[in-house]
């Protein structure tokens, strides 16, 4: 069975302090590992997806890059606009649907 | 999230009554997706399908739940009996297929009381 587990569950930064998230993830064949961002009473907003270990892709303050087994999304110097919930969530090479993360909620400080 | 319309965004029913949520994909999307989001839980995966076929409903519940998407209109999620552990958000996700990442709608809000 295909699982994600985000860590931290919750991130409290100041403005400008840099961090990074953490998809720890197990797949029968990975297909892509997608990224998303959660505002509160939203859908998921899509960020990225990588497809192979190696891979990195960067918006704006983010950068995601995968291994393996895990996936980080780094952020530089965060700004309050930044506060969401995170999530990660892997799709496998024999399966139609994605497998979500718990999620992680940031919250960036003026 | 704009080009996913689910509808409606908040919907209040009482026990056993029926709940029917709505999911028009994106533009030129063939393939809708529907996940529940329990209250302090993640995302989980009810169906698959496209025009007129359900594709994988392993998520789905056993009894209750149905998911259509007809030729004409939109996808419609379908909940009888409503009991208060139903009560959760609802989203709809729309793909053109391949490896791209869905495109998820605001979703819907249901409340049993």
């Amino acid at each position: 069975e295909d699982q994600v587990t985000q860590s931290p569950e919750a991130l409290r930064l100041q403005e400008g302090e840099s961090s990074s998230l953490n998809c720890s993830y197990t797949v029968s064949g990975l297909r892509g590992l997608f990224w998303y961002r959660q505002d509160p009473g939203k859908g998921p907003e899509f960020l990225f997806t990588l497809y192979s270990a190696g891979e990195e892709k960067e918006k704006e303050r983010l950068k995601a890059t995968l291994t393996k087994k895990e996936s980080f999304l780094h952020i530089t110097a965060p700004k309050p606009e930044d506060s969401a919930t995170y999530l990660c969530a892997v799709q496998a090479r024999a399966g139609n649907m994605l497998t979500f993360g718990g999620g992680t909620r940031l919250m960036v400080k003026p | 999230n704009a080009g996913v319309m689910q509808n409606p965004r908040h919907l209040v029913r009482r026990r056993g009554q029926e709940a029917r949520l709505r999911c028009s994909p994106m533009k030129g999307h063939s393939h809708v997706y529907w996940y529940r989001q329990l209250p302090e839980e993640g995302l989980k995966f009810m169906v698959y399908l496209q025009k007129e076929n359900i594709i994988d409903e392993s998520g789905m519940p056993k009894e209750r739940f149905s998911a259509e998407f007809p030729k004409e209109g939109p996808s419609i999620l379908r909940i009888q009996q409503v009991v208060r552990g139903d009560s959760a958000a609802y989203f709809c996700a729309s793909s053109s297929g391949g490896d791209r990442g869905y495109t998820f709608g605001s979703g819907t809000r249901l409340t049993v009381v």
